[in-house]
């Protein structure tokens, strides 16, 4: 079991430039999310996806776009970076919220660091 | 808007010591879930405890219990005989069944533990 794996590790971009991050997840999870951590702060909801062929917007969603064509596979894209995007990026998953009536523990991937210049 | 609060940046125990690290929550729910995640160099995210809003019994995890008090909204965290390893970033998550899986995160503790 890899748990949830992110790709890349690392990754540079200009500004204006446009990337896809790649969240894949082998828990059979329903639910997948990505987050945004910046200095000195916790970690911030980008969005969210509840199931296979559903996204929703979280706390900050300005500037990203995400796609869940597979469950397994949760994409996070930047479709023209700006500096202010510049963080470290994490995806995670989780069986099921707690309206379904069981604990909720989101499980996270490595995370991945993205400088926009 | 939901809350959460770690009033101590930074922290620092002499390793086998105890440390006890606060967080305090705002929220006008009943049916809520608590964490704390813990966050090394590695930068990777790992869950620590969890603890249910509607169980009175505080969560224990091996070194790890909590001090659950929903009256105050209090949710502090215990370590118990520290560990080198301990070192890194504790953050405080609350989730309620109204934000769709949205976790709030405090702003996290770094704990430091000395030799």
């Amino acid at each position: 079991n890899a748990g949830v794996t992110q790709t890349p590790k690392f990754r540079v971009l200009k500004t204006g430039q446009s990337m896809t991050l790649l969240c894949a997840q082998d828990m059979n999870h329903e639910y997948m999310y990505w987050y945004r951590q910046d200095p000195g702060m916790g970690l911030r909801l980008i969005h969210y996806s509840v199931g296979e062929g559903t996204t929703a917007k979280g706390e900050v969603p300005d500037g990203y776009n995400v796609s869940r064509l597979k469950k397994q596979n949760f994409l996070l894209g930047l479709e023209s970076a700006a500096p202010s995007q510049t963080s470290v990026y994490f995806c995670a998953s989780s069986y099921s919220t707690i309206w379904a009536g069981r604990t909720d523990t989101q499980y996270f991937g490595p995370g991945t660091r993205l400088t926009v210049l | 808007a939901q809350t959460v609060t770690q009033s101590q940046p930074e922290m620092s125990v002499q390793e086998a010591e105890t440390v006890t690290l606060s967080c305090t929550y705002d929220t006008s729910e009943n049916n809520y879930y608590l964490f704390w995640y813990k966050q090394p160099p590695s930068r990777q995210m790992i869950l620590v405890i969890r603890q249910e809003a509607y169980k009175q019994q505080n969560a224990t995890e091996n070194r790890f219990s909590v001090n659950f008090q929903k009256a105050a909204k209090s949710f502090s965290l215990k370590i118990s005989d520290s560990q080198l390893g301990d070192t890194a970033m504790y953050f405080c998550a609350f989730i309620h069944g109204g934000s769709q899986g949205n976790l709030i995160f405090g702003k996290g503790t770094k704990l430091s533990v000395k030799p």
